[in-house]
């Protein structure tokens, strides 16, 4: 079974400077995507940014970049420039890739990062 | 295009009552899929819907049920509720057609606090 692993309960960065997040995983597939959502304090999850595990190329969203290394299992999250309305829970999730799975995407367990002004 | 939309929002039951939770999708997206929420479990996969059938069921007991209507709207219903059911259930659904869509968008979540 898949697992993901995010090992930093709580963060906090100060307003404009850089900050990552770190998620493991483990998993016997070779296909499958992952994930960083964002939950801010009203709830409503947000996808921040996707990496397919068949792409070399780490994702990037304009203040937010992804460092994938494959064979080591770990997606970490950089967030350039920290602004307050960045503050909020990211959950690094995983979801198979193989057409024959099913559509859950598994999750860890959180970090909450706080923007210190 | 309106987003994902959970009723109600917030809810207090009693132990022993049933709830019933509904989500309406994003205008065209079929699959539809249920999280529940809780500090201590974090989230976890309840059961996704599509084309009005289950097509996965999370590791729940059987009190947690779903279904889907021809229009994609779901609801989920859990019957003889314990505290430990007191969560926050978020639905998300997903663009099944004109090409399988990967990024299944969340709604704001329905709050239910089991007394």
């Amino acid at each position: 079974a898949q697992t993901v692993t995010q090992s930093q309960p709580e963060m906090s960065v100060q307003e404009a400077e850089t900050v990552t997040l770190s998620c493991t995983y483990d998993t016997s597939e070779s296909d499958y995507y992952l994930f960083w959502y964002k939950q801010p304090p009203s709830r409503q999850m947000i996808l921040v940014i996707r990496q397919e595990a068949y792409k070399q190329q780490n994702a990037t969203e304009n203040r937010f970049s992804v460092n994938f290394q494959k064979a080591a299992k770990s997606f970490s999250l950089k967030i350039s420039d920290s602004q307050l309305g960045d503050a909020a829970m990211y959950f690094c999730a995983y979801r198979s890739a193989t057409p024959t799975r099913d559509d859950k995407i598994i999750f860890g367990k959180g970090t909450r990062l706080h923007i210190l002004p | 295009k309106a987003g994902v939309t959970q009723t109600p929002r917030y809810l207090i039951k009693t132990r022993g009552q049933q709830v019933t939770l509904s989500c309406s999708p994003i205008s065209g997206h079929r699959s539809v899929s249920w999280y529940q929420q809780t500090p201590g479990q974090g989230l976890q996969f309840l059961f996704e819907y599509f084309s009005e059938t289950q097509r996965n069921k999370g590791n729940f007991p059987g009190r947690f049920s779903g279904r889907q209507f021809s229009n994609s709207r779901s609801e989920m219903n859990v019957s003889t509720l314990e505290l430990g059911d007191s969560a926050l259930y978020l639905c998300a659904s997903r663009r099944t057609s004109g090409g399988e869509s990967i990024e299944q968008f969340f709604g704001p979540g329905t709050r239910l606090t089991v007394l």
